[in-house]
């Protein structure tokens, strides 16, 4: 089975700290994504990589930053938390190719900026 | 922009009841849909896919419908069960993008015993 794994399940920070989620996939995906998810938001995407160290943005890349140094981790920043970031912040990952390529997610990290 | 939205925002079934959750869709250059499940406190996880040349795919239990007409799919559950109370996501890839999806906001299923 894939798994997606992110390091905390629940994270408190102080307004202004650096912040980093990170996430690992174990089935050699090319593609990952970190998204936030907000109640009558949905998911939105932070960024996305396509291989390692490359990156595209997403829909709301503002405050945040990424790093992927290795094709199986890939990392969230948030240079200078602040509270409008208080979010669940979910990672997947999937394999690039012509077929569907599902996103798989892991568990989530609930981040709380006070 | 392209947009993936919800009719409903909750449903509630009786238990062994079947289900029905919908989706709008307005990017007609998609290449497939996907359906996904989100337990509380989990991450989403996949239910089943459709592509979009196909009309209907089924899989245990779970039928997907697409209408490409009036751009509109559907997730069907047949015999519902407590274990389906969750959030539904559909979910789109439109064909100009480097295999990202956009989500819709998500349906919550309530199954009652």
């Amino acid at each position: 089975d894939v798994k997606v794994t992110q390091s905390s399940r629940y994270l408190v920070k102080r307004t202004g700290e650096k912040v980093f989620l990170e996430c690992v996939q174990d089935m050699d995906h090319e593609n990952m994504f970190w998204y936030r998810q907000d109640p009558g938001l949905g998911l939105r995407l932070i960024y996305f990589s396509y291989d390692v160290k490359m990156k595209e943005k997403g829909d709301i890349p503002e405050g945040y930053s990424v790093s992927r140094e290795k094709k199986e981790r890939f990392s969230l920043i948030l240079e200078s938390a602040s509270t409008n970031q208080t979010s669940m912040y979910l990672c997947a990952s999937s394999s690039a190719g012509t077929g569907i390529n599902e996103q798989y997610f892991g568990p989530g990290t609930r981040l709380t900026v006070t | 922009g392209e947009s993936v939205g919800l009719h409903l925002p909750t449903l509630s079934v009786q238990e062994g009841d079947n289900s029905i959750i919908n989706c709008a869709y307005s990017n007609s250059a998609s290449d497939y849909f996907i359906w996904y499940k989100q337990e509380s406190g989990k991450g989403p996880q996949f239910i089943i896919d459709i592509r979009s040349n196909m009309d209907k795919r089924q899989g245990q239990r779970v039928t997907v419908l697409l209408n490409k007409t009036v751009k509109h799919l559907s997730l069907q559950i047949a015999a519902t069960q407590p274990g389906d109370s969750a959030v539904y996501f559909c979910a789109e890839k439109s064909g100009g993008s480097n295999y990202k999806l956009t989500f819709g906001k998500g349906t919550l299923l309530t199954v009652n015993p």
